[in-house]
């Protein structure tokens, strides 16, 4: 599985939109991207996950340019609540029984009034 | 439609005792992966159980093993504890038919061992 380098922290304000990006310098064909949330002493939670170009669902975005090499996650107008850890994960998501994930340790998001 | 269910939240246990930790796949869900999260890092992944096997497995000791029931919940043994597997539990599942990618977390279990 192809390891991953994020920003160990990242600070914004209310309303401001939030880029994390997320370096997986080597992605293999097969491998998707997937960004998880996590509050403290909570399971993470899915975000988004995409394979190339852009996703949008109704909490985020993920951008990925054509060479797969990084990805950014999108957060529009963030809020006091979408204080959390952020993981971008990179994988072969779709091979059977093969679905562990590999955690890094993550985004440390602080959104301040 | 309950999601992924832990018990016990919390467990307090003494180092060399055993504990048992159990899990609730989100209904539908048949595959149930554990992970182990210390302290200000990321979940590592311990093993994975589908149709009552252990397919995949985490660079874990043998003192960590688990079970996989009929109705597909699991459980997770770690004998001999040591106070380095205070940490939170975490249990996942998913649906392996129709190629589902998302893993659906549950809330954890705090093991703490003094």
């Amino acid at each position: 599985l192809a390891k991953t380098t994020q920003p160990i922290s990242m600070d914004s304000y209310e309303g401001q939109e939030v880029n994390i990006t997320c370096s997986h310098n080597n992605i293999a064909t097969n491998d998707y991207i997937t960004w998880y949330q996590q509050f403290p002493s909570q399971g993470p939670r899915f975000i988004i996950q995409g394979y190339k170009t852009k996703v949008t669902n109704e909490v985020a975005s993920l951008f990925i340019p054509a060479d797969r090499k990084s990805s950014t996650l999108s957060l529009p107008r963030v809020s006091l609540s979408d204080t959390a850890v952020y993981y971008c994960l990179v994988g072969d998501m779709w091979s059977g029984a093969t679905n562990k994930l590999i955690f890094g340790t993550g985004t440390l998001l602080a959104v301040q009034p | 439609d309950a999601g992924v269910t832990q018990s016990p939240t919390h467990l307090i246990k003494t180092r060399g005792q055993q504990v048992t930790l159990r899990c609730s796949p989100k209904s539908g869900h048949d595959t149930v992966s554990w992970y182990q999260q210390a302290l200000g890092q990321g979940p590592q992944f311990i093993f994975q159980y589908y149709e009552e096997e252990e397919r995949q497995r985490g660079n874990f000791p043998d003192r960590f093993s688990g079970h996989q029931f009929p109705n597909y919940s699991s459980e997770l043994n770690v004998n001999a504890l040591l106070l380095g597997d205070s940490a939170l539990y975490l249990c996942a599942s998913r649906r392996i038919a129709g190629g589902s990618y998302e893993q659906y977390f549950g809330p954890g279990t705090r093991l703490t061992v003094t």
